[in-house]
């Protein structure tokens, strides 16, 4: 079973309007998680991140918000430009609690085309 | 400065031969991770090493996948007698994973496309 799904395989935003990418965990250990964004035949390019004892991190376009309660997270990019064009990945880990060495799980990804 | 980077970008194999994989990692970083991503999928984690020692490899599917990092540094992953299934775009990362700050985050290079026909 994923324990982290990112349930809408691709969106179509208009330049200059938000684009909102969602993602869903089901491990309550999780306590970091991060957002990559992947060009074609590139390798996961990091994004942003938030620890579990925040609920908003801010980094020029782009914030992370998260709700633990609901296990939820989501990215918000504004405003969107077509070289934001690619696919996202949403991934989590166990930074903090034991056991884990912070191995990344992540989501199947999103495909996001921002068109001019 | 200089980022993960792997060798070779693309592999075509045939079934059950052997291939290697070369990861050169970012300056500094004591932390190598190894995922493999398969089409439609995001990247799976196969091994992790701290230092020289793999830290955790439970990751990997099956004993026909070895990897190594003999100097703390450069790190190779080995499959042996590869088989279709084993089709697949092999990431390597890098951390600084300063001990007791917890995993931090991981920067990833361009992949290894691997082909077994």
């Amino acid at each position: 079973d994923q324990q982290v799904k990112q349930n809408s395989p691709s969106l179509s935003v208009q330049e200059g309007r938000i684009s909102i990418l969602n993602c869903d965990y089901t491990n309550s250990m999780f306590d970091y998680f991060l957002w990559y964004k992947k060009y074609p035949a590139e390798g996961p390019t990091f994004l942003i991140s938030i620890s579990s004892i925040k609920d908003k991190n801010e980094d020029g376009r782009f914030t992370v918000f998260l709700n633990k309660s609901a296990k939820h997270l989501s990215l918000h990019i504004v405003p969107s430009q077509p070289g934001d064009s690619a696919v996202y990945f949403c991934a989590a880990s166990e930074r903090f609690y034991g056991g884990s060495q912070g191995n990344l799980i992540f989501g199947k990804g999103t495909k996001l085309s921002v068109k001019p | 400065g200089a980022g993960v980077s792997q060798t070779p970008s693309n592999k075509v194999t045939e079934k059950g031969k052997y291939v290697e994989l070369r990861c050169d990692p970012i300056s500094g970083h004591t932390a190598l991770y190894w995922y493999r991503q398969s089409l439609g999928q995001g990247p799976e984690f196969l091994i992790y090493f701290q230092g020289t020692g793999a830290a955790d490899d439970s990751g990997l599917p099956n004993d026909r996948f070895f990897a190594v990092r003999p100097e703390g540094s450069v790190s190779t992953l080995k499959i042996q007698r590869t088989e279709r299934g084993d089709s697949a775009v092999y990431l390597c990362a890098s951390s600084l994973n300063r001990r007791g700050l917890g995993t931090e985050t991981q920067y990833f290079g361009p992949g290894t496309r691997l082909l077994v026909l």
